[in-house]
Protein backbone atom coordinates (compact mmCIF):
# COMPACT_ATOMS: atom_id res chain seq x y z
CA UNK A 1 0.00 0.00 0.00
CA UNK A 2 2.06 3.00 -0.87
CA UNK A 3 1.57 6.21 0.69
CA UNK A 4 0.35 8.42 -2.64
CA UNK A 5 -2.20 6.58 -4.06
CA UNK A 6 -2.66 6.75 -8.25
CA UNK A 7 -4.81 4.58 -10.79
CA UNK A 8 -3.21 1.70 -11.40
CA UNK A 9 -4.25 2.45 -15.41
CA UNK A 10 -5.09 4.73 -17.74
CA UNK A 11 -5.70 4.41 -21.49
CA UNK A 12 -6.50 6.96 -24.20
CA UNK A 13 -6.09 7.15 -28.38
CA UNK A 14 -3.64 8.96 -29.71
CA UNK A 15 -4.08 12.86 -30.00
CA UNK A 16 -6.28 12.78 -26.57
CA UNK A 17 -5.26 14.32 -23.43
CA UNK A 18 -5.27 11.77 -20.38
CA UNK A 19 -4.45 12.96 -16.61
CA UNK A 20 -2.79 10.99 -13.74
CA UNK A 21 -3.99 11.90 -10.14
CA UNK A 22 -1.37 11.48 -7.26
CA UNK A 23 -3.41 11.88 -4.12
CA UNK A 24 -1.53 12.36 -0.77
CA UNK A 25 -2.42 13.61 2.59
CA UNK A 26 -1.86 16.35 5.24
CA UNK A 27 1.99 14.78 6.09
CA UNK A 28 2.83 14.62 2.46
CA UNK A 29 1.86 16.83 -0.63
CA UNK A 30 -0.74 18.64 1.72
CA UNK A 31 2.07 19.55 4.02
CA UNK A 32 3.60 21.81 1.04
CA UNK A 33 6.24 19.37 -0.01
CA UNK A 34 6.87 19.25 -3.85
CA UNK A 35 5.74 16.48 -6.29
CA UNK A 36 7.98 15.16 -8.72
CA UNK A 37 6.58 12.84 -11.91
CA UNK A 38 8.64 10.57 -13.40
CA UNK A 39 8.26 8.53 -16.64
CA UNK A 40 9.35 4.83 -17.01
CA UNK A 41 9.70 3.51 -20.07
CA UNK A 42 9.66 -0.68 -20.38
CA UNK A 43 13.05 -2.08 -19.14
CA UNK A 44 14.39 1.12 -18.42
CA UNK A 45 14.92 3.24 -15.69
CA UNK A 46 12.87 6.41 -14.02
CA UNK A 47 13.52 9.43 -15.76
CA UNK A 48 12.55 12.98 -14.26
CA UNK A 49 9.51 14.56 -16.29
CA UNK A 50 8.07 16.98 -13.93
CA UNK A 51 10.03 18.75 -10.89
CA UNK A 52 9.29 20.84 -8.17
CA UNK A 53 4.93 20.56 -8.99
CA UNK A 54 4.50 21.79 -12.41
CA UNK A 55 7.77 22.38 -14.11
CA UNK A 56 9.23 20.42 -16.62
CA UNK A 57 13.37 19.63 -17.40
CA UNK A 58 15.07 20.68 -20.35
CA UNK A 59 14.18 18.16 -23.38
CA UNK A 60 11.04 17.19 -21.94
CA UNK A 61 8.04 18.06 -24.67
CA UNK A 62 5.47 20.82 -23.04
CA UNK A 63 2.70 17.81 -23.95
CA UNK A 64 3.74 17.16 -20.13
CA UNK A 65 2.69 19.38 -17.41
CA UNK A 66 1.93 18.99 -13.88
CA UNK A 67 -0.42 20.75 -11.18
CA UNK A 68 -0.98 20.66 -7.25
CA UNK A 69 -3.71 21.58 -5.18
CA UNK A 70 -4.05 20.60 -1.43
CA UNK A 71 -3.01 16.80 -0.53
CA UNK A 72 -3.06 16.47 -4.43
CA UNK A 73 -1.10 16.22 -7.78
CA UNK A 74 -1.84 15.79 -11.28
CA UNK A 75 0.38 14.93 -14.63
CA UNK A 76 -1.54 15.57 -17.67
CA UNK A 77 -0.58 14.64 -20.96
CA UNK A 78 -2.18 16.03 -24.21
CA UNK A 79 -1.52 15.09 -27.82
CA UNK A 80 -0.87 11.57 -26.57
CA UNK A 81 1.71 9.81 -28.96
CA UNK A 82 2.72 5.49 -28.76
CA UNK A 83 5.95 6.46 -27.12
CA UNK A 84 4.07 7.79 -24.17
CA UNK A 85 3.02 4.23 -23.63
CA UNK A 86 4.92 3.77 -19.95
CA UNK A 87 4.65 3.65 -16.55
CA UNK A 88 4.15 6.88 -14.47
CA UNK A 89 5.46 7.42 -10.70
CA UNK A 90 4.61 10.56 -8.56
CA UNK A 91 7.21 11.34 -5.60
CA UNK A 92 7.31 13.94 -2.55
CA UNK A 93 8.18 13.59 1.02
CA UNK A 94 6.87 13.15 4.27
CA UNK A 95 6.72 14.41 7.95
CA UNK A 96 5.28 11.31 9.27
CA UNK A 97 6.01 7.76 10.14
CA UNK A 98 6.32 6.33 6.22
CA UNK A 99 10.02 7.78 5.90
CA UNK A 100 10.94 11.40 4.34
CA UNK A 101 10.40 9.99 0.60
CA UNK A 102 7.39 8.44 -0.54
CA UNK A 103 6.00 7.44 -3.52
CA UNK A 104 3.00 6.36 -5.78
CA UNK A 105 2.29 2.79 -6.64
CA UNK A 106 2.62 3.66 -10.26
CA UNK A 107 0.19 3.93 -13.02
CA UNK A 108 0.14 2.10 -15.99
CA UNK A 109 -0.38 4.36 -19.46
CA UNK A 110 -2.27 2.74 -22.25
CA UNK A 111 -1.71 4.13 -25.69
CA UNK A 112 -4.79 2.73 -27.43
CA UNK B 1 24.61 15.28 -17.09
CA UNK B 2 25.91 13.14 -14.03
CA UNK B 3 25.68 9.23 -14.75
CA UNK B 4 25.20 7.24 -12.16
CA UNK B 5 26.34 3.10 -12.62
CA UNK B 6 25.65 0.56 -9.91
CA UNK B 7 27.62 -2.52 -9.58
CA UNK B 8 27.88 -5.55 -7.81
CA UNK B 9 26.87 -9.16 -7.27
CA UNK B 10 23.77 -9.85 -9.20
CA UNK B 11 23.11 -13.45 -6.75
CA UNK B 12 22.73 -13.58 -3.15
CA UNK B 13 22.23 -16.60 -1.18
CA UNK B 14 19.36 -16.15 1.62
CA UNK B 15 20.09 -15.06 5.12
CA UNK B 16 23.48 -13.33 3.56
CA UNK B 17 23.83 -9.38 2.96
CA UNK B 18 23.70 -7.96 -0.29
CA UNK B 19 26.08 -5.01 -1.27
CA UNK B 20 26.36 -2.98 -3.79
CA UNK B 21 28.20 0.12 -4.97
CA UNK B 22 27.36 3.30 -7.19
CA UNK B 23 29.91 5.24 -8.81
CA UNK B 24 28.96 9.03 -9.97
CA UNK B 25 30.71 10.23 -12.74
CA UNK B 26 31.70 14.11 -11.39
CA UNK B 27 32.29 14.80 -7.86
CA UNK B 28 28.80 16.33 -7.02
CA UNK B 29 29.12 13.47 -4.46
CA UNK B 30 30.82 16.10 -2.32
CA UNK B 31 28.10 18.60 -2.81
CA UNK B 32 25.94 19.99 0.36
CA UNK B 33 23.82 20.10 -2.72
CA UNK B 34 22.21 16.87 -3.38
CA UNK B 35 21.41 13.38 -1.17
CA UNK B 36 22.67 10.08 -2.60
CA UNK B 37 19.96 7.02 -2.55
CA UNK B 38 19.09 3.46 -2.66
CA UNK B 39 15.84 2.42 -3.99
CA UNK B 40 14.60 -0.74 -5.24
CA UNK B 41 11.66 -2.23 -7.80
CA UNK B 42 10.69 -6.13 -7.60
CA UNK B 43 9.72 -7.49 -11.01
CA UNK B 44 6.50 -5.80 -12.23
CA UNK B 45 5.78 -3.55 -8.99
CA UNK B 46 6.80 0.06 -8.15
CA UNK B 47 9.47 2.03 -6.82
CA UNK B 48 10.52 1.51 -2.86
CA UNK B 49 12.56 3.86 -1.51
CA UNK B 50 15.30 2.24 0.57
CA UNK B 51 17.28 5.10 2.08
CA UNK B 52 19.95 8.04 1.59
CA UNK B 53 22.63 9.57 2.77
CA UNK B 54 23.77 13.18 2.81
CA UNK B 55 27.62 14.33 2.04
CA UNK B 56 28.12 14.54 6.21
CA UNK B 57 27.41 10.97 6.56
CA UNK B 58 24.56 11.62 7.63
CA UNK B 59 21.42 8.97 7.03
CA UNK B 60 17.99 8.51 6.52
CA UNK B 61 16.03 4.68 6.09
CA UNK B 62 13.04 3.73 5.10
CA UNK B 63 11.12 2.42 8.45
CA UNK B 64 10.50 -0.57 7.14
CA UNK B 65 13.97 -1.47 5.86
CA UNK B 66 15.72 0.28 8.59
CA UNK B 67 16.57 -2.39 11.25
CA UNK B 68 18.69 -4.28 7.82
CA UNK B 69 20.37 -1.27 5.84
CA UNK B 70 23.53 0.59 6.10
CA UNK B 71 24.69 3.28 3.87
CA UNK B 72 28.03 4.65 3.49
CA UNK B 73 29.58 7.20 1.13
CA UNK B 74 33.42 7.48 0.08
CA UNK B 75 33.82 11.07 -1.51
CA UNK B 76 37.85 10.17 -2.56
CA UNK B 77 36.44 7.84 -4.56
CA UNK B 78 33.20 9.24 -5.74
CA UNK B 79 31.08 6.29 -4.66
CA UNK B 80 28.33 5.44 -2.44
CA UNK B 81 27.20 1.94 -1.09
CA UNK B 82 24.39 -0.26 -0.16
CA UNK B 83 24.29 -3.05 2.46
CA UNK B 84 21.52 -4.56 2.88
CA UNK B 85 21.75 -8.16 5.42
CA UNK B 86 19.90 -11.43 6.23
CA UNK B 87 18.14 -10.82 2.47
CA UNK B 88 15.06 -12.91 1.54
CA UNK B 89 13.36 -13.61 -1.56
CA UNK B 90 11.26 -10.73 -1.16
CA UNK B 91 14.28 -8.59 -1.63
CA UNK B 92 14.94 -9.78 -4.86
CA UNK B 93 14.35 -6.67 -7.20
CA UNK B 94 16.27 -3.93 -9.50
CA UNK B 95 17.84 -1.80 -7.28
CA UNK B 96 18.66 1.65 -8.42
CA UNK B 97 21.33 4.25 -6.81
CA UNK B 98 20.07 8.46 -7.66
CA UNK B 99 20.83 11.49 -7.07
CA UNK B 100 18.25 13.86 -5.26
CA UNK B 101 17.50 17.91 -3.78
CA UNK B 102 14.18 18.67 -2.93
CA UNK B 103 13.62 21.06 -5.68
CA UNK B 104 14.50 18.95 -8.42
CA UNK B 105 13.59 15.08 -7.67
CA UNK B 106 15.76 12.40 -8.99
CA UNK B 107 18.79 11.34 -11.44
CA UNK B 108 18.55 7.76 -11.76
CA UNK B 109 21.56 5.38 -12.54
CA UNK B 110 20.02 2.46 -15.01
CA UNK B 111 19.66 -0.04 -11.95
CA UNK B 112 21.11 -3.12 -11.08
CA UNK B 113 19.08 -6.88 -10.89
CA UNK B 114 19.92 -8.72 -8.13
CA UNK B 115 18.28 -12.20 -7.08
CA UNK B 116 18.50 -14.10 -3.74
CA UNK B 117 18.43 -17.54 -4.64
CA UNK B 118 20.02 -20.36 -3.37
Amino acid sequence: QSVLTQPPSVSGAPGQRVTISCTGSSSNIGAGYDVHWYQQLPGSAPKLLIYGNNNRPSGVPDRFSGSKSGTSASLAITGLQAEDEADYYCQSYDSGLSGPVVFGGGTKLTVL
Amino acid sequence: QVQLQESGPGLVKPSQTLSLTCTVSDNSISSSYFYWNWIRQPAGKGLEWIGRIYTTGSTKYSPSLKSRVTLSLDTSKNQFSLKLSSVTAADTAVYYCARSNYTYGYTWGQGTLVTVSS
